[in-house]
């Protein structure tokens, strides 16, 4: 079965610091693994995806996220935060394939904070 | 227009009541997916529906059933609500799972 664990349920950074969002993956096939942003009063936004091609992922807005298999990792990191960037974000999980398990597993979501 | 669009935005209902909530999209996916959203347990998957004769339950299907009129419409019925489905509601379409386009949500309260 399939799941995500997101380090962490808010994350407070500086205006212009780093951004790292922490996300393990637990899955019984080759994964394929989401981020989503959510801004208040809205849906979800596809950030960023990995699909079994390149390890590192570029998203928009200046995301990126890097797939480690040896440590079941796919962490969200952005090198300088905007005002813009506060937002709650999910990690997402989906097992390849067309099978019924092929529907997408989230985390928990982080809420990002950016301070001044 | 937007790409999946929900109906209605906003809803308060008492307990007991049934409600629908639909779901209509323009993107010509064949899969549909409903979840509900709660504060620190992120998304749930209630329903989802891989084509117009495919049905599946998912984690939380209890005290819900949905229905697929069409490919581009997936309604989610609460046959009595009851005050713990309080919360927002989510449609999503996807072409192969490979990732989804949302709905803007229906935030539903019931009393």
């Amino acid at each position: 079965a399939q799941s995500v664990t997101q380090l962490g349920s808010h994350v407070s950074v500086s205006e212009g610091a780093l951004v790292l969002l922490r996300c393990n993956y637990s899955s019984s096939v080759p994964p394929y693994l989401f981020w989503y942003v959510q801004y208040p009063n809205q849906g979800l936004q596809l950030l960023l995806k990995y699909t079994s091609a390149a390890t590192l992922v570029k998203g928009i807005n200046g995301f990126e996220a890097e797939f480690k298999k040896s440590e079941t990792s796919f962490h969200l990191t952005k090198p300088s935060a905007h005002m813009s960037d506060a937002a709650e974000y999910f990690c997402a999980v989906s097992a390849t394939g067309y099978s019924s398990a092929s529907k997408i597993i989230f985390g928990s979501g982080t809420r990002l904070s950016i301070r001044p | 227009d937007a790409d999946v669009t929900q109906t209605p935005r906003n809803r308060i209902t008492k307990t007991g009541k049934r409600i629908m909530l639909e779901c209509s999209q323009t993107k010509g996916h064949d899969r549909m997916y409903w979840y509900r959203q709660d504060p620190g347990l992120g998304l749930r998957l209630i329903y989802y529906s891989f084509d117009v004769k495919d049905i599946n339950k998912g984690e939380i299907s209890d005290g819900y059933s949905v229905s697929r009129q069409a490919q581009a419409k997936f309604s989610l019925s609460l046959e009595s609500a009851i005050p713990n489905q309080t919360a927002l509601y989510f449609c999503a379409t996807s072409d192969q799972g490979h990732g989804y386009t949302f709905g803007s949500g229906t935030r539903l309260t019931v009393v």
